[in-house]
């Protein structure tokens, strides 16, 4: 049980697909983030939601969509996807009020994404 | 630009040896963070330890320990007697307090073998 839920655990989809991956976190965190860890590259800092308000979005292409509703859920929609960004896609949650990445961070189990 | 570099890429030892995992970072920032994080085979990332710029003691947790070294730009983590349960890949990472990017290091996947 790690306090941070991403659903579902896999997903294949064609790159004309559209679906949505879904984070949900049970430990009254302030921030959220998502993150791509593909083959053979660093862990990548996708978009940042700090209080629901995306703080950053490291220069991702628009097919990703991230969605904040509210502090506990966090969804990222995908549509048009290319086979590179077959990857595993990670939640995290953390207590941040402010800006500053300095907070431990908790991670969701990701969902293995795989595109045809 | 802020960078990690963990060099060793995979490392395999015997239970019960000790272990040094590398982490090398560069920042131009005087206040910054450093992690180490576990990845298991599940896939979710397990936070061990934050440090801040200002302090450089070196810490122990049970079997972990981390040597924080500001003059080489280094954050080692030593496993002691190592289990096989410890085998996970590895991630050290920086923040830097004046921007909202946190980087990872490529990671370092040891193998504890019984």
């Amino acid at each position: 049980e790690t306090g941070v839920t991403q659903t579902p655990r896999h997903l294949v989809m064609g790159m004309t697909n559209k679906k949505s991956l879904k984070c949900e976190q049970h430990l009254g965190h302030n921030a959220m983030y998502w993150y791509k860890q593909s083959a053979k590259k660093p862990l990548e800092l996708m978009f940042v939601y700090s209080l629901e308000e995306r703080v950053e979005n490291n220069s991702v292409p628009s097919r990703f969509s991230p969605e904040c509703p509210n502090s506990s859920h966090l969804f990222l929609h995908l549509h048009t996807l290319q086979p590179e960004d077959s990857a595993l896609y990670l939640c995290a949650s953390s207590q941040d009020r402010d800006l500053r990445l300095n907070q431990p961070q908790h991670f969701g189990d990701g969902t293995r994404l795989s595109i045809l | 630009a802020q960078k990690v570099t963990q060099a060793q890429t995979e490392i395999s030892v015997v239970e019960k040896e000790d272990v040094t995992l590398d982490c090398v970072y560069e920042t131009r920032d005087t206040t910054y963070y450093l992690f180490w994080y576990k990845q298991p085979p599940s896939g979710e990332l397990v936070f061990l330890i934050r440090r801040n710029s200002f302090d450089e003691q070196n810490e122990i947790s049970g079997r972990y320990s981390w040597n924080f070294q500001k003059s080489t730009s280094s954050f080692n983590f030593t496993i002691t007697a190592s289990q096989v349960v410890d085998s996970a890949v590895y991630f050290c990472a920086l923040s830097e307090a004046k921007n909202n990017d946190m980087r990872f290091g490529a990671g370092t996947r040891l193998t504890v073998k019984p």
